[in-house]
């Protein structure tokens, strides 16, 4: 399987608390790309990260990259209730267009 | 705004009996993709359009079909539906520039068979 791991599958946390959570995956990648998804509805996209980038911010987020080690961090700052959710992330080989998504990783965040 | 619908969000069929579920996107991408994605579990491509190119998943059931009439809309046909294709089925697509990209996903139908 392609198929890529997060960790933890689950984490819980205070709200205000920072959340990491870690992807790893198997073969080379055009780019990296990490989505979230509210319970029962589809998946948004959050931030996208080249193979050729280490670090990446958007807002409250901070995605790293670390291709030697086939891994990738997304970092949630002071998080909200708002962030609860499933977080995937998802791999571009950059062969026929398509994405491998990991298994997700369920962030709650407890007001 | 530009989007990605799918209709109907939820879905109930009857155990064999066939059942349609569409896509239309606004943001004149050309490329969609179906997913299926039980609970817990990461969405599971099906098949994908490359404009009007039909890639197949090597494991997709062949009680599995789509459609791709024009640009905007493409069609999962599921002929014969069986208690474990009861799921969230995801359209996406995505403005593919051959170095990757993002995909912007519909909200997603849910079938129950029954």
């Amino acid at each position: 399987s392609q198929q890529g791991e997060e960790d933890p599958q689950a984490l819980s946390i205070q709200e205000g608390e920072n959340a990491t959570m870690n992807c790893s995956y198997k073969t080379s990648i055009n780019n990296l790309q990490w989505y979230r998804q509210n319970s029962g509805r589809g998946l948004v996209h959050l931030i996208l990260i080249r193979s050729n980038e280490r670090e990446k911010h958007s807002g409250r987020l901070r995605v790293t990259l670390d291709t030697s080690k086939k891994s990738s961090s997304l970092l949630i700052t002071a998080s909200r209730a708002a962030d609860t959710a499933s977080y995937f992330c998802a791999q571009d080989t950059g062969a026929n267009s398509k994405l491998t998504f990991g298994k997700g990783i369920t962030l709650s965040v407890r007001p | 705004d530009a989007m990605v619908i799918q209709n109907p969000r939820y879905q109930v069929t009857q155990f064999g009996k066939p059942v349609t579920l569409s896509c239309s996107q606004t943001l004149n991408h050309n490329v969609m993709y179906w997913y299926q994605q039980k609970s817990s579990q990461a969405p599971k491509l099906l098949f994908h359009y490359y404009d009007k190119d039909f890639n197949n998943e090597a494991d997709t059931p062949d009680n599995f079909q789509s459609r791709r009439p024009n640009t905007s809309f493409c069609f999962l046909d599921i002929r014969s539906p069986g208690l474990g294709d009861a799921a969230m089925y995801l359209c996406a697509t995505s403005r593919d520039e051959r170095g990757g990209g993002e995909q912007f996903f519909g909200p997603g139908t849910r079938l129950t068979v029954l």
